[in-house]
């Protein structure tokens, strides 16, 4: 069964830093990859994905994520964090007609 | 507007009754899925449907029940056999069970 590793469960960054999310995920056929924010009692609004092509994806809200087949990883970034984005970002997975699976999950605390 | 609707944002039950949750969506997908949020443990995926007049079991579906009876929908039900019900649900769809999925605003359930 396909896995998706988010290894860091909470992190703080300050406003105006930049950012990077990690995310590793199970080798297997060339996935689909996705990244979701969710806000406190909200539901998950998607950021970007990718499915194939150029590498660097670009997404809403400033963020950016790399896909690097060598390291099975697929890391969220932003140059520059705003208050607003503190919230719950999740990484997942599909692939070959098998369902998507998620992360667990990384809770993104801003400190002014 | 296309999108998924869930109702209600908010649900009290007694103990020991039933409860149905609503998921509907006019996206025209033909995946929809239900996951469980409780702190700290990410997305469990409760049930997921392919097509119509068809579901399986996710990783928690014990003490759930779901029907899939119109493209539509995808309503859940909470039995009295669920421990532990108190939780926030979510309901998701999407073109195919590999690809991007498309969340609801969520119930958050809470059992008295």
């Amino acid at each position: 069964a396909q896995s998706v590793t988010q290894p860091d469960i909470h992190i703080t960054v300050s406003e105006g830093a930049s950012l990077e999310l990690r995310c590793n995920y199970s080798y297997g056929a060339t996935p689909y990859l996705f990244w979701y924010v969710q806000s406190p009692g909200q539901g998950l609004q998607l950021l970007l994905k990718y499915f194939s092509g150029d590498t660097l994806v670009q997404g809403i809200k400033g963020f950016e994520a790399e896909f690097k087949r060598s390291q099975s990883s697929f890391n969220l970034r932003k140059p520059s964090v705003h208050w607003s984005d503190a919230a719950e970002y999740f990484c997942g997975k599909g692939a070959g007609y098998q369902k998507v699976t998620f992360g667990t999950g990384t809770k993104l605390q801003v400190i002014p | 507007d296309g999108g998924i609707t869930q109702s209600p944002k908010y649900l009290f039950r007694k103990e020991g009754q039933n409860v149905t949750l609503s998921c509907e969506q006019n996206l025209n997908h033909d995946a929809m899925y239900w996951y469980r949020q409780d702190p700290g443990q990410g997305l469990r995926l409760i049930y997921y449907s392919q097509i119509v007049n068809d579901f399986q079991k996710g990783d928690i579906a014990e003490g759930y029940s779901v029907s899939r009876e119109k493209k539509e929908s995808f309503p859940l039900t909470v039995t009295s056999a669920q421990k532990n019900p108190t939780a926030f649900y979510l309901c998701a769809s999407s073109w195919s069970v590999d690809n991007e999925q498309f969340f609801g605003p969520g119930t958050r359930l809470t059992v008295l």
